[in-house]
């Protein structure tokens, strides 16, 4: 039973390059949730997917990025022109439908710009 | 999510408890007590959650006070693996998003 598989777990990208970070949600789990973490500083918020539909962007920034989250594959968050600023630790969760007891996180992928 | 406060950073010697304290003094009737912790360059992880009543599993312990301004999570029998920062959130129970904020930083010492 494998857990949220991220992948790449680290990823190289110069400035004016795209990002993008995949994630697969553990067997069962429809809800799927990415945080980005910078340097030295906490865990935020950035969108929440179900199948085929974004359920709350709230902390998506306005430009360069966006999500998807497809009837197959994995949920794919993408970044346009990379910029330095975007160097940062991107983790997905992923839980079942209205699921109290928590989220199940992956290992994250660490986006560096050059 | 209801705002908590939690201590910057802790530090407790190797193989006693830990005690790491939260309040949420303006918890409201169905928001859940709910603790997640992270390990040096890894993800979150949950660890326990709560709604009244005192909650225990191979993790930790929740100890919730009766009028659940504020909570204790109580690792047993610290080990290093256990140094995280460990987070101490709110959760509404229709809520789809969980919101983390600083957390305490816990330091084992050996």
């Amino acid at each position: 039973n494998a857990g949220v598989m991220q992948n790449p777990r680290h990823l190289v990208r110069r400035r004016g390059q795209e990002a993008r970070l995949r994630c697969s949600p553990m067997k069962g789990h429809s809800h799927v949730y990415w945080y980005r973490q910078l340097p030295e500083e906490g865990l935020k918020f950035m969108v929440y997917l179900q199948k085929e539909n974004i359920i709350d962007e709230s902390g998506m920034p306005k430009e360069r990025f966006s999500a998807e989250f497809p009837k197959e594959g994995p949920s794919i968050l993408r970044i346009q022109q990379v910029v330095r600023g975007d160097s940062a630790a991107y983790f997905c969760a992923s839980s079942p439908a209205r699921a109290i007891r928590g989220y199940t996180f992956g290992s994250g992928t660490r986006l560096t710009v050059v | 999510d209801a705002k908590t406060t939690q201590p910057n950073s802790m530090e407790s010697n190797e193989e006693e408890p830990v005690h790491l304290p939260c309040n949420h003094s303006t918890i409201s009737g169905t928001d859940y007590i709910h603790w997640y912790r992270q390990l040096p360059s890894q993800g979150p992880e949950y660890v326990i959650h709560g709604l009244t009543s005192n909650v225990n599993n191979r993790m930790a312990s929740l100890a919730i006070a009766e009028d659940r301004k504020s909570s204790t999570l109580i690792l047993h029998r610290a080990t290093l693996r256990d140094a995280a920062v460990y987070y101490c959130i709110l959760r509404a129970d229709r809520d789809d998003k969980i919101i983390f904020g600083k957390g305490t930083r816990l330091h084992i010492l050996p």
